[in-house]
């Protein structure tokens, strides 16, 4: 089945800087990969997603991109504000008649002021 | 607010006991899914079932039996709890199968003592 890794466990930067986190996946079939991003005591969020047509997207501060030769995707957030702080994970998932959405280990983001 | 309302919120219970956690997906989603998150596992994949179906199972033990009806409410039963069930469970719905948006729920947390 598919395995998705995730790094770094855990990552702090400056306000104001970028975050980079990384991810791999193993499944080749593998066409969706969205991020979500878990705050304390709430529920995973979908902040952003990419589907394996595309190689890149952009929602104002953050996004992602996808190298499916190598089989990995990375969030990326610039100018990071102290709301960015929160767990985030990378997910993947198969063909259509593989709905199984297999989530990373997760990154813990801390933005220091 | 994801949409998806999950109860109870929190629920403290004995070893060998049988608990019943509760799903309201979103208006209009026809999948519903459920999540086990513990702090060393991560995210982990339980059971999806789709307009009344079972459409999907990963790691789900077979002292936990999950049914959505025919409102599409789910409900996840977990019997014979065990220490190693403490952990919180989510669940998610999307209007179809992925790669449709999936929305989690804020969770039960269920402590076996």
């Amino acid at each position: 089945g598919e395995n998705v890794e995730q790094h770094p466990s855990t990552l702090s930067v400056q306000e104001g800087d970028s975050a980079v986190i990384k991810c791999t996946y193993s499944d080749s079939a593998s066409n969706y990969f969205p991020w979500y991003k878990q705050e304390l005591g709430k529920g995973p969020q979908l902040i952003i997603d990419i589907r394996s047509n595309v190689g890149e997207k952009k929602d104002q501060r953050i996004a992602v991109t996808l190298n499916k030769t190598a089989k990995h995707f990375s969030l990326h957030i610039t100018e990071t504000q102290p709301e960015d702080s929160a767990v985030y994970f990378c997910a993947a998932s198969g063909e259509f008649g593989n709905e199984k959405l297999t989530f990373g280990t997760g990154t813990r983001l801390t933005i220091i002021p | 607010d994801s949409g998806v309302t999950q109860t109870p919120k929190h629920l403290i219970t004995a070893t060998g006991q049988r608990v019943t956690l509760r799903c309201s997906p979103r208006s209009g989603d026809l999948s519903v899914y459920w999540y086990q998150q513990s702090l060393d596992q991560g995210l982990q994949f339980l059971i999806q079932y789709y307009n009344g179906e079972e459409r999907a199972k990963g790691n789900i033990l077979e002292r936990f039996s999950a049914q959505q009806f025919p409102d599409l409410h789910s409900e996840l039963n977990l019997s014979s709890l065990e220490l190693g069930d403490s952990a919180l469970y989510f669940c998610a719905s999307s209007v179809g199968l992925i790669p449709n948006t999936i929305y989690f729920g804020e969770g039960s947390w269920l402590t076996v003592v």
